[in-house]
């Protein structure tokens, strides 16, 4: 079936790089993508990459995808403290036909320390 | 980007009342979704819809009811709210491969 699953909490240090990694299990997932979710809020785009890209990359945010391991990351380069948040990772698995149904991870806790 | 927006933010409510969560967009998006967000935080979808007067089951049995008489609204209704009820709701549109959500309602059920 379609699964998401991604680690629960990173902790690093403003300025240094973080790294959010996700695996999914339907090979023929579509689209993947990353959202952000801050205390209270509800949840927003952040970006999303095509199934048949191996990279991309929006100012501080790099996204990579290896269709092999079937295995989603998101790197977060000289993360601030308005970097804390948690982000989920989905799949928009080839089944959900026309109807843009989305599959979501657990959610990373990124926690940034000054 | 899609304006969502979701009333009321917060609710808290007593056993048995029936309530109804509005979600109302700007954007003429046909696709709308209702997703429930346990504590663990994983969302779960439990209702969409493609259009005016569209309305599925998502994944997750849910107990509420939607409707979707025009294209800016998808409100979401339970007819009787138990303390299982009790979690983050979150209203979303969707154009072409894209998602975008709302605030959020955060009810509690006593």
């Amino acid at each position: 079936g379609e699964d998401v699953e991604q680690s629960l909490f990173l902790s690093v240090r403003e300025g240094d790089s973080s790294v959010i990694n996700c695996t999914y299990t339907d090979s023929s997932s579509t689209y993947l993508y990353w959202y952000k979710q801050e205390p209270g809020a509800g949840l927003q785009l952040l970006t999303y990459i095509f199934s048949n890209m191996d990279m991309k990359q929006d100012q501080r945010l790099t996204v990579l995808l290896n269709k092999k391991d079937k295995h989603l990351s998101l790197r977060i380069a000289d993360t601030q403290t308005g970097d804390s948040a948690i982000y989920f990772c989905a799949e928009s698995p080839v089944g959900s036909g026309n109807t843009g149904k989305l599959i979501f991870g657990q959610g990373t806790t990124l926690q940034v320390k000054p | 980007e899609a304006d969502i927006y979701q009333t009321p933010r917060y609710l808290v409510i007593g056993t048995g009342k029936k309530i109804t969560l509005e979600c109302s967009q700007t954007m003429g998006h046909d696709k709308m979704y209702w997703y429930q967000q346990d504590p663990g935080m994983e969302l779960h979808l439990i209702h969409y819809s493609y259009g005016v007067n569209s309305t599925e089951k998502g994944d997750l049995s849910s107990e509420s009811t939607v409707s979707r008489i025009r294209t800016e609204h998808f409100p979401l209704t339970l007819e009787s709210a138990r303390p299982s009820h009790t979690s983050q709701y979150l209203c979303a549109t969707g154009v072409r491969y894209e998602q975008y959500f709302g605030p959020g309602t955060r009810l509690t059920v006593t």
